[in-house]
């Protein structure tokens, strides 16, 4: 298996523009995560699906940002519109059974919003 | 909400030592890991010890689990070069829905192994 496969690898954009993340999880992995990581706030976890449905959406910081997943293998992270303090590393991990059991990460996306 | 809190946040060895990391955490749990992030990379997931395990080994890495203090600790023996890295515990929080839980990571110890 490939592992997690996420795109771009980098990202640079202007502020206000729009900027779409995009991940392809572990086949047959029924979870799926999106974490951000900066210096100063560490990893936090923005939201996780369980069978294409989104489950916790608490950690996404605000209404500018979006997440869906349309089928088992894809799921997108949209921010509109971006902001300079949203550059960060955004990471997509999948798990297989419950969502507490170990994470297979993705290489994740350097974003940054000038 | 913030679970596991590494110590200490940076460590630095000499090749051939043994490093040694520690993890606390607030609430009861029913497992622990630990992962390995390389300089630029995503996270790699090491060692899952449960609730009910006091100890567990995986190659070089020796990992010990204490409920009553609510703390976890990593070694790795014989340190080489390429375990520079930073090293992050994670622990289960419970979500918003009930019975659902996710994985919190701490801020992690950043390893370096000087040859």
């Amino acid at each position: 298996d490939a592992g997690v496969i996420q795109s771009p690898r980098h990202e640079v954009t202007e502020m206000g523009q729009e900027v779409t993340l995009r991940c392809k999880p572990i086949s047959g992995h029924d979870y799926l995560f999106w974490y951000r990581q900066t210096m100063m706030r560490g990893l936090e976890l923005l939201i996780y699906f369980n069978n294409n449905v989104p489950i916790d959406d608490s950690g996404m910081p605000e209404d500018r940002f979006s997440a869906k997943m349309p089928n088992a293998s894809f799921s997108t992270l949209k921010i509109q519109p971006s902001e300079p303090r949203d550059s960060a590393v955004y990471f997509c991990a999948s798990s297989l059974g419950q969502g507490n059991e170990k994470l297979f990460f993705g290489s994740g996306t350097q974003l940054s919003v000038l | 909400s913030q679970q596991g809190e590494e110590d200490p946040q940076a460590l630095s060895i000499q090749e051939g030592e043994n490093a040694t990391m520690n993890c606390s955490y607030k609430t009861s749990i029913n497992n622990l890991q630990w992962y390995r992030q390389n300089s630029g990379r995503g996270l790699v997931h090491l060692i899952l010890i449960r609730s009910n395990e006091r100890e567990k080994h995986s190659g070089r890495l020796r990992v010990t689990l204490d409920t009553s203090k609510k703390s976890s600790s990593l070694l790795i023996t014989a340190s080489r070069a390429a375990d520079t890295a930073s090293y992050f515990c994670a622990t289960p929080s419970r979500g918003i829905i009930q019975g659902a839980q996710k994985l919190v990571f701490g801020q992690g110890t950043r390893l370096t192994i000087n040859p």
